[in-house]
């Protein structure tokens, strides 16, 4: 089974500032995809970056971007000049690259306060 | 942009009581999902359906749970006989492969 470890459980950052999420994970899979979902207090979950594991260039998403370090198994967030709607609880998960299997495994979760 | 719509948005009920959870997924999806979310913890798998049949399920997944795609257009999340434990947020999810797309949820409370 595949585990996903976001070891940060609260961060707050200043508007225009920049903050970096970090989660690990642990898997014996070579080919899989990680993503970070974005849970506003409204509670929807929002698709805000996916990495393919295979691909070396990090994702980016306007001010979100991913760094990438596959021997390492992490894949932290960064979020670039902040702003008061990104404040939310951020989820990093795990998918396994095989037919038909495509649950995601997710982390903990790690709430992003944004500070006016 | 086609949305997965789920209802009721917020359902209450009495412990031992049966609920249905529906789902609208977008129509060119190809693999659904339910997940858990219980107030303040992660999201949890709970079951994948795919060719109308369940094609995972996850150790939440007991035989009070069931699944089924009637009509080929909703998809429903049964629960047989709540339990207090069952109060928590449930997540349809929808897509062709990699590509997920969530509904906005319902607020499951069993009283």
């Amino acid at each position: 089974a595949q585990t996903v470890t976001q070891s940060q459980p609260e961060m707050s950052v200043q508007e225009a500032e920049t903050v970096t999420l970090s989660c690990t994970y642990d898997t014996s899979e070579n080919n899989y995809y990680l993503f970070w979902y974005k849970q506003p207090p409204s509670r929807q979950m929002i698709l805000v970056i996916r990495q393919e594991a295979y691909k070396q260039q990090n994702a980016t998403e306007n001010r979100f971007s991913v760094n990438f370090q596959k021997a390492a198994k992490s894949f932290s967030l960064k979020i670039s000049d902040s702003q008061l709607g990104d404040t939310a609880m951020y989820f990093c998960a795990f998918m396994k690259h095989l037919s038909n299997d495509y649950k995601l495994s997710f982390g903990a979760g790690t709430t992003v306060t944004v500070r006016a | 942009e086609p949305e997965v719509t789920q209802t009721p948005s917020h359902q209450v009920t009495q412990m031992g009581q049966e609920v249905i959870l529906r789902c609208v997924p977008i129509s060119n999806h190809l693999y659904f999902y339910w997940y858990r979310q219980i107030l303040g913890q992660k999201v949890e798998f709970l079951v994948s359906f795919y060719n109308n049949e369940i094609s995972e399920k996850s150790e939440i997944f007991d035989d009070q749970f069931s699944v089924e795609r009637p009509d080929g257009s909703n998809f429903t999340l049964k629960i047989r006989s709540t339990k207090l434990e069952d109060s928590a947020m449930y997540f349809c999810a929808g897509g062709q492969n990699y590509g997920y797309t969530f509904g906005s949820g319902t607020r499951l409370t069993v009283v």
